[in-house]
Formats: structure tokens, sequence, C-alpha cells
């Protein structure tokens, strides 16, 4: 079955240092992903995607994400954690249906971040 | 949350009433998307529409009824045959839904009580 997995429901991280918040996926054929963020009570807001090319892309708000093949990863990360940053995170794979290009997103059960300062 | 506009923010029902959440798009895309989001569960599709006029079933779409008749409009109507109403209802749209590459704008959400 194609499906995402987000294996942390809650990462706590000080202001200032690295974040990195998991994803690891299962489909066929290749993996589109994104990663989406969202704030209390609001819709969910674009970060960034994986379609081919170089395995770390980069994104909204100073995040990238790194895309493994090998350990069907697509983990997400910045550099330096803001406490602004404190939201839930999505990552979604987009599976496609039999023989058709159309397609869906499936999403992961959702990460908490808290930055504490 | 972009070109999306969702309404209600907030709806409150009794058990047994259908209720309409209003979406609406002023980003010209053709494939617009319903979700249900429930704490610890992630998002869960409901239904999707890639033109005016068709529209299918996502995942959980029993209880639930949807139709496109204006590009920019996907009502959702949660009937009372949906047993667990009570949620955070998102609607979303992309640019088409065939390609791979196309990312889903979501607007701000609807919460539904239903007590």
């Amino acid at each position: 079955a194609q499906s995402v997995a987000q294996p942390e429901d809650q990462v706590n991280v000080a202001e200032g240092n690295p974040l990195t918040v998991k994803c690891t996926y299962s489909v066929s054929g290749n993996p589109y992903l994104f990663w989406y963020v969202q704030y209390p009570n609001r819709g969910l807001q674009f970060l960034l995607k994986y379609i081919t090319g170089d395995n770390l892309v980069k994104g909204s708000y100073g995040f990238e994400a790194e895309f493994n093949k090998s350990q069907t990863s697509f983990h997400l990360k910045k550099p330096s954690a803001l406490v602004s940053d404190s939201a839930l995170y999505f990552c979604a794979v987009r599976v496609f249906h039999g023989s058709s290009n159309t397609g869906k997103l499936i999403f992961g059960q959702g990460t908490t971040l808290q930055v504490k300062p | 949350d972009g070109g999306i506009t969702q309404s209600p923010k907030y709806l409150f029902r009794k058990e047994g009433q259908n209720v309409t959440l209003s979406c609406e798009q002023n980003l010209n895309h053709d494939a617009m998307y319903w979700y249900r989001q429930d704490p610890g569960q992630g998002l869960r599709l409901i239904y999707y529409s890639q033109i005016v006029n068709d529209f299918q079933k996502g995942d959980i779409a029993e209880g639930y009824s949807v139709s496109r008749e204006k590009k920019e409009s996907f009502p959702l109507t949660v009937t009372s045959a949906q047993k667990n109403p009570t949620a955070f209802y998102l609607c979303a749209s992309s640019i088409d839904l065939a390609g791979p590459v196309y990312e889903q704008y979501f607007g701000p959400g609807t919460r539904l009580t239903v007590t």
C-alpha cells in the first residue's frame, strides 16, 4: 500500500538550534513529495516539494528537505530554528490511480514542532 | 491562505441536520478538493473534482455530497448520514489534477461542531 509516515508526534528544539522533522514514504514508481505547515486553526501552507533532480530541495522560510531514495525518506530541515516555526508539519506523497495520470495526495499524520526560546 | 475562501469559519449544527460548507477560489484552478482533519489523523480526502460538473469520491465520502457547477466553487454538504461530522474541514485547489508537479493551495478551513 502506498503511504507516508511521520514517526514523531512532536519534536522539541531550542531556538537557534537545527531542526529535523522526519518523513518516510512507500510508493510504487517515482515519488513526488511535499511538505506543508499548519498554524493553529488555519489552512495548510505549502513549504516545498521534490519532483526530480537535486536531492536537497530549498523552500519557504529557510526550510529545506533532503530526499533519500535508498532510505525512502524526505526529512524536513532548518539550520537555525525560530520560535515562530512552532506549528504542525505535514509530509505528503502524490499517488496515482492505475494507468491514468490523475493523482491525489496522501498525508502523514503530522508532527508538532515546538521551538522554545 | 491564498485565493481560497471558506465560510463560515465556525459552524454549529444540531444532530440530524444537513449543513453546507462553502469553498470559493479565484486562482483559476481546475482541480478542487475537500479534506477532513481530525486530531492525530492527518488529512483525509473526502471528494475531489477535476473539472466542472465532474467529481470523484475520495477515501471517506460516505455521508458527504458535493457539486461543481462553477469552476470557482466547490461546496460540501455534510448530511445527517455522516456518523461523526464534528471536524475541521479544509478545501484546496490545484492547477490541475493530472501531472505530478502541482502543489495544492488550501483555504483557512471551517470548524464544524455537531451536537
